[in-house]
């Protein structure tokens, strides 16, 4: 079954400063894509990036990067010069397969708040 | 992007009415769409995966019968809460990808927050 960690339920950074957050995950599929989604205080769902998993390269989008490392199957998020706006919740997701129809698991989400 | 509508927004019902949730995908058709509840403070939980023409498929421990799906079209799924009581108050998100198309996005509704009293 699959499984979506993140280990980090809060965290305070400094505005203008990069912010890693972490997700680890597990699978047996070879074939997968991993997202990370940001929720702010409306509860919307905002689509931030995706990495698939025969992706050779980081995806980028922005400021922000998925550091993708396979073996270790991690992905995690890292916003470079965090704004005050970027305060809010963000989950990271897994759909094993490449199906839209295949179903996405969430993790449990970190809480990030910028400090001015 | 491509678009996906929720409605109602917000609904404040009676304990043991039932309340129908609909997730449009307006611009692009979804033979797949997806129901999750969220509880305040916790994350996404995935209740079932709608498809249309066809029944859901539920997630384990979530109620068929309580939680009735349909999904009559490529771009309409609703969810019907049926007898809520106030432990069915949650958030309620639905999503949807593309048919055929590309399988790195999922785009969501806007939610719909269920009350009951």
């Amino acid at each position: 079954a699959q499984k979506i960690t993140q280990t980090q339920p809060g965290m305070f950074v400094q505005e203008k400063e990069a912010v890693t957050l972490d997700c680890t995950y597990d699978t047996s599929d070879q074939s997968y894509g991993l997202f990370w989604y940001k929720q702010p205080s409306s509860g919307e769902m905002i689509f931030l990036i995706y990495q698939g998993s025969y992706d050779e390269q980081n995806a980028t989008e922005g400021r922000y990067s998925l550091n993708f490392q396979k073996a270790r199957k991690s992905a995690n998020l890292v916003i470079s010069a965090s704004q005050l706006g970027d305060s809010a919740m963000y989950f990271c997701a897994m759909r094993e397969g490449y199906s839209s129809a295949s179903k996405i698991i969430f993790g449990s989400g970190t809480r990030l708040s910028i400090r001015p | 992007g491509a678009v996906v509508s929720q409605h109602p927004s917000r609904v404040i019902c009676k304990s043991g009415t039932s309340v129908k949730i609909e997730c449009r995908s307006l611009d692009f058709q979804a033979t797949t769409m997806f129901w999750y509840r969220q509880f305040p403070k916790q994350s996404l939980m995935l209740m079932a995966t709608s498809n249309e023409g066809s029944k859901a498929t539920y997630e384990q421990g979530v109620e068929k019968d309580k939680f009735l799906i349909n999904h009559a079209s490529l771009t309409l799924s609703t969810l019907t809460v049926t007898s809520a009581h106030p432990e069915d108050s949650s958030f309620y998100i639905c999503s949807a990808s593309p048919s055929g198309g590309r399988t790195d996005t999922q785009y969501f509704g806007p939610g719909t927050r269920l009350t009951v009293l």
